[in-house]
Parts: C-alpha cells; structure tokens; sequence
C-alpha cells in the first residue's frame, strides 16, 4: 500500500544539524511531489517544504529558510531534509508528506526532533 | 500570505448530533484555472498524523464516511459533521493551498458531551 515512513530525528543541541529521511513505497515516488511538514508538541500543523518531481522547485517556509534543504532521489524513492543552524523552537514532529502544490494525501507516522541543551 | 483562522477553538456535541466547524481564509482561495477553491480538511487523532477528509473544499477523500461535508467558497468554509460518532473524536484543521506558501488553520477539537 502506499507507504512513507520517516527516520532520523533525534536530541540535538541548538545549532546542531540533523539530516531527516522518507522511504516511500506502494507508489511511483517520481510521479509526486513531496512536502515535510512539522508539529511542535500539543500545538498546530505547520509546512515547511516541498519539493517538485524532478527537483527542479523547492519553496520553504520563511522560519527555516536559509537553514533547512529539501532533496529527493527518485532513484532510491527517497526524500531527505537537511536541518542546520538548529533551534529550540525546531522541536517537533516531522512528517513526510505526498503532495506538494496542493493537498496532502499521504502522511508519515512521523519522526521527532527535539532541540535542547 | 494566506492566513487560515478557524472556529471555534473547541466544541463539545452530544453522540448523533451535528457538529460544525468554520474556517476563513484572509483572502479567496479560489483557483481561476478550475473555479475550485483550494481548501482541504484534515482530522488528528491523538498520537497519529493529520488525515486527508476533503479537499477542493467538497471532495470526500476515498474511504471517508459520507456524515462528513465541506461547504463554501470565497473565504468562508465549512466541514460539517452530521451525526457524530465516537470515533470522530479528534482535532480537525483546514489548509489552504492556494500558491505558496501553504497554511493551516489553528484547529478545532471536537469532543462528545
């Protein structure tokens, strides 16, 4: 079935990097755009990337631009997230999602990211 | 930007009965290309991600029961929870997609009284 699943978060301190990635299955990842999106804890739904299908556009949410880099590999039906210059308000789950320009039909269990000293 | 404000932040409705959930947006989310509006609901559920239920504000996503509706157009949008359920217990948001970025409202938690 259609499936992505996030890794890679984890405590880091502010200022620390961190490298999130998607695994997509069940569908032809090439065909769609991807988008991360971010939950801080007990607060609202918040977007922070997309990327089209051959990575030609990437667009990103004023609070992480200049920070955060979103890439993909078709090859390896894979989605990535590159986090620098992290901060406390970072803290959050991050979910991998299929949809891009417009609604998000698949979302990923998620993966948190906690900033802390 | 686009700002997404919804209404109210909560609301509590007896199991069987109607529950109504107003989003707006700051501007029309209205695609000339379509004359779609570009709005989607989501439902959350504690410890699970958001949930596709509708979009081009009336669509019902595959699989989602019928007792759920959007309505409106413009700036003024509406999901409508006809005869509520138990399992409809959870937080539900809007987003609009009208042209980046994208945004989404503050969310309504919808419990049984």
């Amino acid at each position: 079935q259609v499936q992505v699943v996030e890794s890679g978060g984890g405590l880091v301190k502010p200022g620390g990097s961190l490298r999130l990635s998607c695994a997509a299955s069940g569908f032809t990842f090439s065909d769609y755009d991807m988008s991360w999106i971010r939950q801080a804890p007990g607060k609202g739904v918040e977007w922070i990337s997309d990327i089209d299908t051959r990575s030609t556009f990437t667009c990103y949410a004023d609070s992480v631009k200049g920070r955060f880099t979103i890439s993909r590999d078709n090859a390896k039906n894979s989605l990535y997230l590159q986090m620098d210059s992290l901060r406390a308000e970072d803290t959050a789950v991050y979910y991998c999602v299929t949809g891009g320009t417009y609604y998000y039909d698949t979302w990923g269990p998620g993966t948190l990211v906690t900033v802390s000293s | 930007d686009i700002v997404m404000t919804q209404s109210p932040d909560s609301l509590a409705v007896s199991l069987g009965e109607r529950a109504t959930i107003n989003c707006k947006s700051s501007q029309s989310v209205l695609y000339s290309s379509n004359n779609k509006n570009a709005l989607a609901w989501y439902q959350q559920k504690p410890g699970q991600p958001p949930k596709l239920l509708i979009y081009w504000a009336s669509t019902r996503e595959s699989g989602v029961p019928d007792r759920f509706s959007g309505s409106g157009s413009g700036t003024d949008f509406t999901l409508t929870i006809s005869s509520l359920q138990a399992e409809d217990v959870a937080v539900y948001y809007c987003q609009h997609y009208h042209g980046p970025p994208p945004s989404f409202g503050g969310g309504t938690k919808v419990e049984i009284k």
